[in-house]
């Protein structure tokens, strides 16, 4: 069964300092990994995804993730964190091919301090 | 990417009574939509996978009586919270599936509040 694991229910950072959300996936085929954000009584916003290829994937409001198959990790980072980053972040898995289900982390609050 | 609406986006309503929440997928044909509940300051717990024109599956440990699923056009799919309780009030999220590398869309949310 896959599951998902994000360390740190929250996170804190000062404005300008990097952002580093962890994921840690567990699965036995090769998944699809995604980052959502989740602003306050907001569904959620796709911020990236890894299917294949490139193992840095580019998202929006200047957030990446690298896909690293021998950590099983999909870690979100962001070099410079702005006070409107401030919200509720989702890693999800999904088996590859066909309209699978989503398999959340717990989510990891990002709080951003001036 | 598909644009997905809620109806209604926040409702309060007595125990007992039933509620139905909404679900439209306004620019995609969606064969395959997904209901979700979120407690505070939770994750999403996936509900139910809504296929239109066919019975939903639930989750285990969701009760399909309970929480009933209507996905009768490619458009709308319905979830209808029967005799609510207090314990039920929660924000229901649906998505759409796309097919596309397994990524959904998701609605802006539904709070309910069962007094």
């Amino acid at each position: 069964a896959q599951s998902v694991t994000q360390l740190g229910s929250h996170v804190s950072v000062s404005e300008g300092a990097l952002v580093l959300l962890r994921c840690n996936y567990s699965s036995s085929v090769p998944p699809y990994l995604f980052w959502y954000v989740q602003y306050p009584n907001q569904g959620l916003q796709l911020l990236l995804k890894y299917t294949t290829g490139a193992t840095l994937v580019k998202g929006i409001n200047g957030f990446e993730a690298e896909f690293k198959k021998s950590e099983t990790s999909f870690h979100l980072t962001k070099p410079s964190a702005h006070m409107s980053d401030a919200a509720e972040y989702f890693c999800a898995v999904s088996p590859s091919g066909g309209y699978n289900k989503l398999i959340f982390g717990a989510g990891t609050r990002l709080a951003v301090h001036p | 990417g598909a644009v997905v609406s809620q109806h209604p986006s926040r409702v309060i309503c007595k125990s007992g009574t039933s509620v139905k929440i909404e679900c439209r997928s306004l620019d995609f044909q969606a064969t395959t939509m997904f209901w979700y509940r979120q407690f505070p300051k939770q994750s999403l717990m996936l509900m139910a996978t809504s296929n239109e024109g066919s019975k939903a599956t639930y989750e285990q440990g969701v009760e399909k009586d309970k929480f009933l699923i209507n996905h009768a056009s490619l458009t709308l799919s319905t979830l209808t919270v029967t005799s609510a309780h207090p314990e039920d009030s929660s924000f229901y999220i649906c998505s759409v599936g796309t097919g596309w590398n397994n990524e959904q869309f998701f609605g802006p949310g539904t709070r309910l509040t069962v007094l």
